[in-house]
């Protein structure tokens, strides 16, 4: 079946400017997630979605925001950017959310955002 | 606050040998572990996973062990190839079961 995919894959703005990610999910996992991977931090989780519903949100500040569609899709926003918002934006997706055997999280390629 | 850690950022192997990769982890109370293979340009991709109730888990090739009493958890590779050169996370699961916290990595590179 077909794996987590993210787009674009690649995207170069300008401070100040807004962004918008978008993620679809393996199909039928209700469970969307959202990383930042910086080579400085690691991967930091953002925040998680399940049935259009924010369940948990990393420490990030007000600027990023998610939503989940009801056919599981899931996008992020990222408002008035910043340097340091330069990464490599993961999406992973799971049928419950790491609830028991057999619901692994799988992540997509990501997207890699430059802020100039 | 709650971390995941890597002993090593870097280990350099033979093909052929066996890789053990070792990480740390701090909350106790954690129940789920996830191994992930990051490939450059690449997202993670998932190894293998053990859940608390566990000390030992294998698949093809690699092996997790935990060892809830030190709160270490490792990752043996077998018959190391130089496919398996990649950045190695190790990941545990929060306690609402909803994100993942990851460790640093460390970089596996195999000489043929």
């Amino acid at each position: 079946k077909a794996g987590v995919t993210q787009t674009p894959r690649y995207l170069i703005k300008t401070r100040g400017q807004q962004v918008t990610l978008s993620c679809s999910p393996i199909s039928g996992h209700r469970s969307v997630s959202w990383y930042q991977q910086t080579p400085g931090q690691g991967l930091q989780f953002l925040f998680e979605y399940f049935s259009e519903t924010q369940r948990n949100k990393g420490n990030f500040p007000g600027r990023f925001s998610g939503r989940q569609f009801s056919n599981s899709r899931s996008e992020m926003n990222v408002s008035t950017l910043e340097l340091g918002d330069s990464a490599l934006y993961l999406c992973a997706s799971s049928f419950y959310g790491l609830a028991g055997e057999g619901d692994e999280q799988y992540f997509g390629p990501g997207t890699r955002l430059t802020v100039t | 606050g709650e971390s995941v850690g890597l002993h090593l950022p870097t280990l350099s192997v033979q093909e052929g040998d066996n890789s053990i990769i070792n990480c740390a982890y701090s909350n106790s109370a954690s129940d789920y572990f996830i191994w992930y293979k990051q490939e450059s340009g690449k997202g993670p991709q998932f190894i293998i996973d053990i859940r608390s109730n566990m000390d030992k888990r294998q698949g093809q090739r690699v092996t997790v062990l935990l060892n809830k009493t030190v709160k270490h958890l490792s990752l043996q590779i077998a018959a190391t190839q130089p496919g398996d050169s990649a950045v190695y996370f190790c990941a545990e699961a929060n306690q609402a079961g909803t994100a993942l916290i990851f460790g640093k990595g460390t970089t596996l590179s195999v000489s043929s």
